[in-house]
């Protein structure tokens, strides 16, 4: 079975700063790995992916991500924080079964202070 | 934008009555899931489906059931609405050859 670990449900950044958000998962084969964005009242939005190849992936709004295996994590960076960055942010995994499923982490909210 | 909607996008209803969600794509996905969203629980599968009239049970299906007729409509019921099935419920596509989800913009559902 997977799991997904989001450490600390609540992040807190100034305006210009370093964005941090931590995943790390388990799982007995080779992942599939996810980042999605949720602003409020709204789905969530994919924000980047990692299935084959380069290990460090960018996504939308320059946010980044590195596969570090050995690790077994998946952490998202910003290297500056904008006050639009404020939202929920979810680390997801397949395990790339029948179904396409995820296993989600519990969500980090990130407050952006001016 | 994935072409999910989800009708209603605000429901109250009473302890006991009978409520039915509804997710309607227009991407021709294979796959379509219901999750639930509660705090502190992040996003939690009810049910999912790998075709019309193919459905499997996800991690809390209990309380819950799912039909899909047609490739681009998947119905959520729940048969007897209880308190503890307040949430905020999430539809979501994915096709067959990838494994990324595109998720509704929600229903948020008050048992009282």
């Amino acid at each position: 079975a997977q799991s997904v670990t989001q450490l600390g449900s609540h992040v807190s950044v100034s305006e210009g700063a370093l964005v941090l958000l931590r995943c790390n998962y388990s799982s007995s084969v080779p992942p599939y790995l996810f980042w999605y964005v949720q602003y409020p009242n709204q789905g969530l939005q994919l924000l980047l992916k990692y299935t084959t190849g380069a290990t460090l992936v960018k996504g939308i709004n320059g946010f980044e991500a590195e596969f570090k295996k050995s690790e077994t994590s998946f952490h998202l960076t910003k290297p500056s924080a904008h006050m639009s960055d404020a939202a929920e942010y979810f680390c997801a995994v397949s395990d790339r079964g029948a179904g396409n499923m995820l296993t989600f982490g519990g969500g980090t909210r990130l407050m952006v202070k001016p | 934008d994935a072409g999910i909607t989800q009708s209603p996008r605000h429901k109250v209803t009473e302890t006991g009555t009978p409520v039915t969600l509804r997710c309607h794509q227009t991407e021709n996905h294979r796959y379509m899931y219901w999750y639930r969203q509660d705090p502190g629980h992040g996003l939690r599968l009810i049910h999912y489906s790998y075709g019309v009239k193919d459905t499997d049970k996800g991690e809390v299906s209990d309380g819950y059931s799912v039909s899909r007729s047609k490739t681009e409509d998947f119905l959520l019921t729940l048969e007897s609405a209880t308190s503890s099935q307040t949430s905020v419920y999430f539809c979501a596509i994915a096709g067959a050859s990838s494994y990324e989800q595109y998720f509704g913009p929600g229903t948020r559902l008050t048992v009282t």
